[in-house]
Formats: C-alpha cells, sequence, structure tokens
C-alpha cells in the first residue's frame, strides 16, 4: 500500500466550479501535512498547510481528519489557473516528504 | 519567501558521462537537503537525504556509488549521476529545510536530464 494515496483524476471542471481531492495516508504517526501544487514541468510550490482544525486560504478549504487519516482540498470558484497537478504531502517525521501521486486538475472555459 | 537555485535547469548528455547537478539555498541555511527524481506523470520519490558535514542518507533502491551527493557547506548540495544512462533520464528536484521554520521545505525549479 502506498504511504499516500490520492484521488487518479484527471478532474475536468467549468470555470466557477467547486472540486474537492481526497487523500489518504498510511502512517498514524505522521506530523504535518500539506498540499501542494505543481504545474508541467516545473517544481512543486506550497499551496497550504493542512491542520487539524481545518484551514482556509481564499478559495482553498483544507481538512484533516486524523481518526480517519485523511486529507481534503476544496477550492470554490475553479479559475483557468487552478489547472495544475494537487499533490497531498505528508511528513511521516523523517523530516523529508512523502508525496502522493497527484490529482490533475484542468479547467476548462 | 526562501529560495533555493539549482543548475543546470535542463541538460542532455550521451551515456556513460557523468552529470553534476548543484542546489544552493539563497537565502538561509540548510544543514539538510534532499533529492527527489520525478519521472513523467509519476509523483516525486525521495533519492536521499543530504547532510551537511556527513554522508548522506540513501532510500532503499537509490544507488549510492551510482548517484554521488556532497553537502560540503550549508547553502550547496551536489547530486553527480555518473556513468548516466538513458533510463536515468528524468525530473531531478532537491528541496532545502529552513531552520527557521521546522516544517517549511523550499524546492529549486528542478533539472531535467536527458541521457542519449
Amino acid at each position: 500500500r502506498k504511504e499516500v494515496e490520492q484521488d487518479p483524476g484527471p478532474f475536468n471542471v467549468p470555470e466557477g466550479a467547486t472540486v474537492a481531492f481526497n487523500c489518504t495516508y498510511s502512517n498514524s504517526a505522521s506530523q504535518s501535512f500539506f498540499w501542494y501544487r505543481q504545474d508541467c514541468r516545473k517544481e512543486p510550490k506550497l499551496l497550504m498547510s493542512v491542520y487539524s482544525s481545518g484551514n482556509e486560504d481564499g478559495r482553498f478549504t483544507a481538512q484533516l481528519n486524523r481518526a480517519s487519516q485523511y486529507i481534503s482540498l476544496l477550492i470554490r470558484d475553479s479559475k483557468l489557473s487552478d489547472s495544475a497537478t494537487y499533490l497531498c504531502v505528508v511528513n511521516t517525521g523523517r523530516r523529508a516528504l512523502t508525496f502522493g501521486s497527484g490529482t490533475r486538475l484542468q479547467v476548462q472555459p | 519567501g526562501a529560495v533555493v537555485s539549482q543548475h543546470p535547469s535542463w541538460v542532455i548528455c550521451k551515456s556513460g558521462t557523468s552529470v553534476k547537478i548543484e542546489c544552493r539555498s539563497l537565502d538561509f541555511q540548510a544543514t539538510t537537503m534532499f533529492w527527489y527524481r520525478q519521472f513523467p506523470k509519476q509523483s516525486l520519490m525521495l533519492m536521499a537525504t543530504s547532510n551537511e558535514g556527513s554522508k548522506a542518507t540513501y532510500e532503499q533502491g537509490v544507488e549510492k556509488d551510482k548517484f554521488l551527493i556532497n553537502h560540503a557547506s550549508l547553502t550547496l548540495s551536489t547530486l553527480t549521476v555518473t556513468s548516466a544512462h538513458p533510463e536515468d533520464s528524468s525530473f531531478y528536484i532537491c528541496s532545502a529545510r529552513d531552520l527557521g521554520i521546522a516544517d517549511t521545505q523550499y524546492f529549486g525549479p528542478g533539472t531535467r536530464l536527458t541521457v542519449l
């Protein structure tokens, strides 16, 4: 079983749509959680950290459920510029990050 | 935010040659840097952890004699792919951990290696 599993995607949505990505992790000792965004042929960039209480940054909302070992990302009012691959990332305490395989989002006009 | 640079951004080489990739933290010191590899349509896979002043820690299945890592200073780590083969063609990305922000890692822009 992979340490971090994500929806396979791709997600094709119209502009303005709300889209949700899910992620599960296997290591219950995982300490911190993130969503990264990766554009084609570019390095990953931190989108937001994920906290147990849930957190929001503009149109983006992240949730963490430690009991279920589940992380989610909600994007409201999708923009064309949101098209990218979204990576669920977990820090298991080894200091290196463990990446999910990513979910590709394509927002269409 | 913190900046990490990589050089070169892309390289094409012949099979059997060695290629050195540099990773630098530009405005912070990083005792730990990480080297990842990403094949097309796959996620980033950790290759090794580079520790300043000591030997790198390699992930299972990564040959330490093939992927030489040197972390000679708090701002520079190098990855040398020795005797490169076509199957080593990949996107190599480094990241550096900011001591001031425990769980934040900053990624370099990546190096695209193509071995002919």
